[in-house]
Formats: structure tokens, sequence, C-alpha cells
């Protein structure tokens, strides 16, 4: 099975950086995303790791380690627009399995 | 631009009726997925289906069944609608294991 951890919520000024934490125990691993979901609307695709390492897109970051079960996304220059709900997803056994997801509430 | 779409956005049904909630993906996309998403409990995964015809129970399978009789087409049913199966359903396409899944908008349902 899977089992995926991330804090609930965490509150940052606009401009600043923000790191968010996932860590999970998977049986088996085919990488690890990151999804942005916005009140009431679907979730979108931000980023994916399937090796270690940090790949960098933008104004966001997702880091893996694979040995650790670790993953985080960094948010820089925050936005307003980025409040929302940032769910850590695992690949593995033919599933997405996804933890609760952290809302992330920026403030001026 | 290639999107999943989820026939209805919100839906009120009565408890013990039979509901059907549908899914259209236009990506030719072999995999397909039914979530629903609960305050606190996160996305988790009621059934998903690699193939036309093909269907295997995910997490929380009770209570819900699943039809795929085209591959473009992916139907959560509840056979008996109860209250605790209001929720916010998410259905959700994607090419092969390892890749991103494109998500509908969801369908919001409620059971009185």
């Amino acid at each position: 099975g899977q089992n995926i951890d991330q804090p609930t919520e965490m509150t940052a000024t606009e401009g600043a950086i923000v790191q968010i934490n996932c860590t999970y125990q998977t049986s088996g691993f085919n990488g690890l995303f990151w999804y942005q979901q916005h009140a009431g609307e679907a979730p979108t695709f931000l980023s994916y790791n399937v090796l270690d390492g940090l790949e960098e897109k933008g104004r966001f970051s997702s880091f893996l380690s694979r040995s650790k079960g670790y993953s985080y996304l960094l948010l820089k220059e925050l936005q307003m627009k980025d409040s929302a709900s940032y769910l850590c997803a695992v690949s593995g056994n033919n599933r997405l399995a996804f933890g609760k997801g952290n809302q992330v509430v920026v403030i001026p | 631009d290639v999107k999943v779409t989820q026939s209805s956005r919100y839906l009120v049904k009565r408890t013990g009726e039979k509901v059907f909630l549908e899914c259209v993906q236009d990506m030719d996309h072999e995999n397909m997925f039914w979530y629903r998403q609960d305050p606190g409990l996160g996305l988790r995964l009621i059934y998903f289906s690699y193939d036309v015809k093909m269907k295997e129970k995910g997490d929380i399978p009770e209570g819900y069944s699943v039809s795929r009789e085209k591959k473009e087409r992916f139907s959560l049913i509840l056979e008996s609608a109860s209250t605790n199966q209001t929720s916010m359903y998410l259905c959700a396409s994607s090419r092969g294991q390892g890749r991103g899944y494109t998500f509908g908008s969801g369908t919001r349902l409620t059971v009185v």
C-alpha cells in the first residue's frame, strides 16, 4: 500500500518563499507528482520527479530523495494567486495515490 | 485543447436512487480513474480502468460500480445512493504508468 504525509496548512507573505514537504511509504514507485488545486476546481499538474534531485520550472521547484521517501515543493516569489491546496501524489502499483494536501494561504 | 469532461457540475439525488456519473476524455488515453474528495481525507481512489471493458477496484469501491464500454468514456455508478456518498467526484485519465493525470472539473454530488 501507500502512505503519504503532508502538513495541513501554512500561511506565507506575498513575495516570500515557502517549502511544502511530503513524506511517503510505498511498495512500488514510478514517480512523484505535485498538483495545485484552487478551491472548487480540479487539480492541475505542477511537477514530476522520478530521479533524485531538484527539478526547476519557473517559480516552482520540486525535490525528490527516493532513499528517504521525501519530496518538497518550493514556491518562490509568492503571489496571491498561489493561495491553493498543494497535493503530493505517488505513482506506483498502477495507480496514483494522493496525500491530503497542504493548504497555502498567501497574505499581503 | 485536450480535456476530460464530466457531465454534471452539481447533482442532487435522493437516498436509494441509482446515480450515473459520466466522464469522457478526448486524448485517447488508456487509463481512466474515479476519485472522491472529502475535507480532511484528500482524494481517494474508487475504481480505475486500463482498457475497454476492464476495471480494477481502488481503495474505497464499496457502494460503487463502473462501466467502460468505449475507450473514451468511463462511468461511475452508485447502485443505491446514500448520504455518506455526498462528495466531490473527480474523474481523471492518463496515457500510461508514471504519467501525469488530467482531471475533469468534478461533480459535486449531494444525496438527501
